[in-house]
């Protein structure tokens, strides 16, 4: 069964500090992969994803993953973190579920913590 | 329009009320789910409609009832729910093929007293 395992369930930055939020999947098929966004009492924001056009996606906010099969892997980065940056991020892998529908299957979530 | 709006915002209900969350997209998605979303959690699938059918239920108690009355329009219906069904109820939308990604609503955060 395809899923996502995002390691760490905090990471803390500095201002300007390049931001890494690691995920990797589990999938026998190529997966398609994304990256969502949760501020406080929101709803979750679609950042980028991967649907095997580009190895390298750009998103929005300056985010970026590169999709690496030999790792198995979908890394989120941002070159220098904002103080706005500081939220919930969530990736997830579309699931053919048992009604023939896909569905977002997610991580568990990497809170990103920035300090001044 | 490219969002999905979800009313109320916010909801506080007794164990013996009733009451419906309400989900509306007009993107022409036609796949439509129901999540449950605890703090600091990942949100939890409750249901999934394709084509306004119920095509999943992820063994939600009877207490939390789903209706779609056409192809914009999700409803979760409450009766009888228990102070830890408290939690974010969050609304999406998709075209419905594995590479369109999801469109989420903003959530209704519903409290049980």
């Amino acid at each position: 069964a395809q899923s996502v395992t995002q390691l760490g369930s905090h990471v803390s930055v500095s201002e300007g500090a390049l931001v890494l939020l690691r995920c990797n999947y589990s999938s026998s098929v190529p997966p398609y992969l994304f990256w969502y966004v949760q501020y406080p009492n929101q709803g979750l924001q679609l950042l980028l994803k991967y649907t095997s056009a580009a190895t390298l996606v750009k998103g929005i906010n300056g985010f970026e993953a590169e999709f690496k099969k030999s790792e198995t892997s979908f890394h989120l980065t941002k070159p220098s973190a904002h103080m706005s940056d500081a939220s919930e991020y969530f990736c997830a892998v579309s699931v053919l579920g048992s009604g023939g529908s896909y569905i977002p299957t997610f991580g568990r979530g990497t809170s990103l913590i920035v300090h001044p | 329009d490219t969002e999905v709006t979800q009313t109320p915002k916010h909801l506080v209900m007794g164990m013996t009320n009733k009451k419906s969350l309400k989900c509306e997209q007009h993107m022409g998605h036609r796949a439509m789910y129901w999540y449950k979303q605890k703090a600091k959690k990942p949100p939890e699938l409750m249901f999934v409609y394709s084509y306004e059918k119920l095509s999943i239920n992820e063994s939600v108690p009877s207490r939390f009832s789903p209706e779609c009355p056409n192809s914009s329009l999700l409803n979760l219906h409450l009766h009888a729910l228990q102070p830890e069904d408290s939690a974010l109820y969050l609304c999406a939308s998709s075209l419905g093929g594995a590479a369109h990604g999801y469109t989420f609503g903003s959530g209704t955060r519903l409290t049980v007293v």
